[in-house]
């Protein structure tokens, strides 16, 4: 019973590097999200996905793109890694519609950008 | 902008004593309020959650207090216990047709000391 896995734990990139961090739910989870967790900051969302092929942004996109060709991946890249992305990264999923409220996040990746 | 704000950023209890976590939102398009956990190194998880027609709900030790008309509410942790140290976060559910989207509050790092 996975839950949510994230993938990578830890990772430091240079400026201006790409990278892509991997989340995937074995839940059947039709909603996912992905947030950033800076000291003073709280979550903050950044984009979500409310079933396969269907994504939106949340309230910091910028520097991020997301897409969702399965129900069960939702991977974030980031094109070109800024110092300011420097945070730990959470990925959340939970059953769709208003049901609930109630997300499900995977363990973080902390990413530190150089 | 912050769309729900919460205090203190810390706080440092005795062990027994009585913590208290304090949210306040503008928006009046929320409609539900769950609070979450998160121990180091670990994903924020679900603790305890309230719809704005209620006042109170409580389980076990842990209490949220509901003022609609103040736009607040608030985690109460009764004879509070050092396994209880960890950061906690408030929320709010974008109602309507936003997909359920969940904003957090800046979180709390409680400490209870034994």
């Amino acid at each position: 019973n996975a839950g949510v896995t994230q993938t990578p734990k830890f990772q430091v990139l240079k400026t201006g590097q790409s990278m892509t961090l991997q989340c995937a739910q074995d839940m059947n989870h039709e909603y996912m999200s992905w947030y950033r967790q800076d000291p003073g900051m709280g979550l903050r969302l950044i984009h979500y996905s409310v079933g396969a092929g269907i994504t939106d942004q949340g309230e910091v996109p910028n520097g991020y793109n997301v897409s969702r060709s399965t129900t069960e991946d939702f991977p974030l890249r980031l094109l070109s890694a800024a110092p300011s992305q420097t945070s730990v990264y959470f990925c959340a999923s939970r059953l769709g519609g208003h049901r609930t409220g109630e997300l499900f996040f995977g363990e973080g990746s902390r990413l530190t950008v150089l | 902008q912050q769309q729900v704000k919460q205090s203190p950023q810390s706080l440092i209890v005795q062990k027994g004593g009585i913590s208290i976590i304090n949210c306040a939102y503008e928006n009046t398009a929320f409609d539900y309020f769950p609070w979450y956990q998160q121990f180091p190194g670990k994903g924020p998880a679900l603790l305890i959650a309230i719809r704005p027609d209620v006042s109170e709900k409580k389980e076990g030790r842990f209490t949220i207090s509901f003022n609609k008309s103040a736009k607040q509410f608030s985690l109460h942790i009764m004879d509070s216990q050092p396994g209880d140290s960890a950061t906690y976060f408030c929320a709010a559910r974008w109602g309507g047709t936003s997909y359920g989207k969940l904003t957090f509050g800046q979180g709390t790092i409680l400490t209870v000391h034994p």
